[in-house]
């Protein structure tokens, strides 16, 4: 089975902090994505990479930046943590195509205080 | 717009009872449709997929239907457990979207199974 691996169940930080959550997943996919889930908003997109190096927006990517140097991890960055940033992230990969599904990681509480 | 509503918002049911979720969706064009589920304070796992010519599609506990011409999906769940508490997330995937970013998610539905 694919494996998506967050390096944090729980973050706690301050505001104004530089934030890193990292992704690892270990099946040689190509797209990667990283949401947040809020209650009663859902599943929101804020960026993915199709590719090494590759980013693309999206629905909401003020206040995030991303990076991905290798293949197997997709970083995700707050420049400088706010409260309104606390939220559950869920990162996920899949397989370039259509028909093909996520994989997600178990999710990084982070709370912003 | 794409887009995928999930009914009820939330549902509490008892130990060994049956339920039904349901999913509509204004997605087009339609490729597949998946449902997850997600335990609290965790990541969404796939249950199932369904594709424009599945009708039904079972996974244990679980069986999925889908209507493509109504545009209507739903997730029946026999003799539940007490784990089937979660939420159930259905998921539409375009027909046109070849590196996943624009999937369309629901709101999911919070099932809860009380002993």
């Amino acid at each position: 089975d694919v494996k998506v691996t967050q390096s944090s169940r729980y973050l706690v930080k301050r505001t104004g902090e530089k934030v890193f959550l990292e992704c690892v997943q270990d099946m040689d996919h190509e797209n990667m994505f990283w949401y947040r889930q809020d209650p009663g908003l859902g599943l929101r997109l804020i960026y993915f990479s199709y590719d090494v190096k590759m980013k693309e927006k999206g629905d909401i990517p003020e206040g995030y930046s991303v990076s991905r140097e290798k293949k197997e991890r997709f970083s995700l960055i707050l420049e400088s943590a706010s409260t309104n940033q606390t939220s559950m992230y869920l990162c996920a990969s899949r397989l370039v195509g259509v028909g093909y599904g996520y994989t997600f990681g178990s999710g990084t509480r982070l709370t912003v205080v | 717009k794409n887009q995928v509503e999930q009914s009820p918002q939330s549902l509490i049911i008892l130990e060994g009872k049956n339920c039904t979720l349901q999913c509509n969706y204004t997605v087009s064009p339609f490729s597949n449709l998946r449902w997850y589920k997600q335990d609290t304070g965790r990541g969404p796992v796939s249950l199932t997929i369904m594709t424009f010519s599945e009708n039904t599609k079972s996974n244990g506990r679980y069986t999925a239907t889908l209507d493509a011409d109504t545009k209507q999906s739903s997730l029946h769940i026999t003799a539940s457990q007490l784990s089937d508490s979660a939420s159930y997330i259905c998921v539409v995937t375009p027909g046109t979207d070849n590196y996943g970013q624009n999937f369309v998610f629901g709101p999911g539905t919070r099932l809860s199974v009380l002993p």
